[in-house]
């Protein structure tokens, strides 16, 4: 009974070759999250999206985008990737903006 | 924009109570979260506060006061599995987003 699903658990991609997580949910939420989370820090908000509506933060790198193409679906997808943009990639979902979040177990990307 | 501070580690014995706190200073605030996170898993959620007092759930309970900028978590007859990073993060008045802070790393021991 998986609610937020995250494939794949870990992802291994070279230095600027373009990658694609993705995230699923059965939850019928209309909000999802994606946010970047390095190792000992807090968990950062990349960009959501409130049914169609995408909203960026303003301090995410454009080598970064996402798509929607429905409810259940979001994916992250990075252009080039660097060193630097090796994370837990963590997507969660909400019933509204605001409420609580439910994330699902992310996904580690190395890049070599 | 928002700035949360908490401490990075703490220790604590199996069957004690232990109070993790959170402080932070935002330009609008709509509420504050707390989470769970196990090593490499996803942050769980674990209380939510908006207005001043303390909610209580089973042996976690958090408090909150807006006009101090400070909450804190307290988890009472402490077991193994409650070791983990325990997450504070605000909601954003305007856009109601999350931002966390960096966790509080607690290490419980027998």
């Amino acid at each position: 009974d998986a609610m937020v699903i995250q494939n794949p658990r870990y992802q291994v991609t070279q230095f600027g070759k373009p990658v694609t997580l993705s995230c699923s949910q059965t939850l019928n939420h209309n909000v999802m999250y994606w946010y970047q989370q390095k190792s000992s820090q807090a968990p950062k908000l990349l960009f959501h999206y409130y049914d169609k509506d995408f909203n960026n933060e303003a301090d995410t790198p454009d080598n970064f985008q996402s798509r929607r193409p429905n409810t259940s679906f979001c994916f992250l997808d990075i252009r080039s990737p660097g060193l630097g943009d090796a994370a837990m990639y963590l997507c969660a979902t909400g019933d509204g903006l605001g409420g609580e979040q439910y994330f699902g177990p992310g996904t580690r990307l190395t890049v070599t | 924009g928002q700035n949360i501070d908490q401490p990075t580690e703490m220790t604590a014995t199996e069957g004690a109570i232990v109070q993790i706190n959170c402080t932070y200073q935002t330009s609008g605030f709509n509420g504050l979260f707390w989470y769970q996170q196990h090593a490499g898993e996803a942050p769980t959620f674990l209380s939510y506060n908006v207005l001043d007092g303390l909610e209580e759930k089973g042996r976690f309970s958090s408090f909150l006061s807006r006009s101090k900028g400070y909450s804190y978590l307290l988890l009472k007859e402490l077991q193994m599995k409650d070791s983990a990073s325990y997450l504070c993060a605000v909601r954003d008045r305007v856009y109601s987003t999350l931002t966390f802070g960096k966790g509080t790393m607690l290490l419980v021991s027998p």
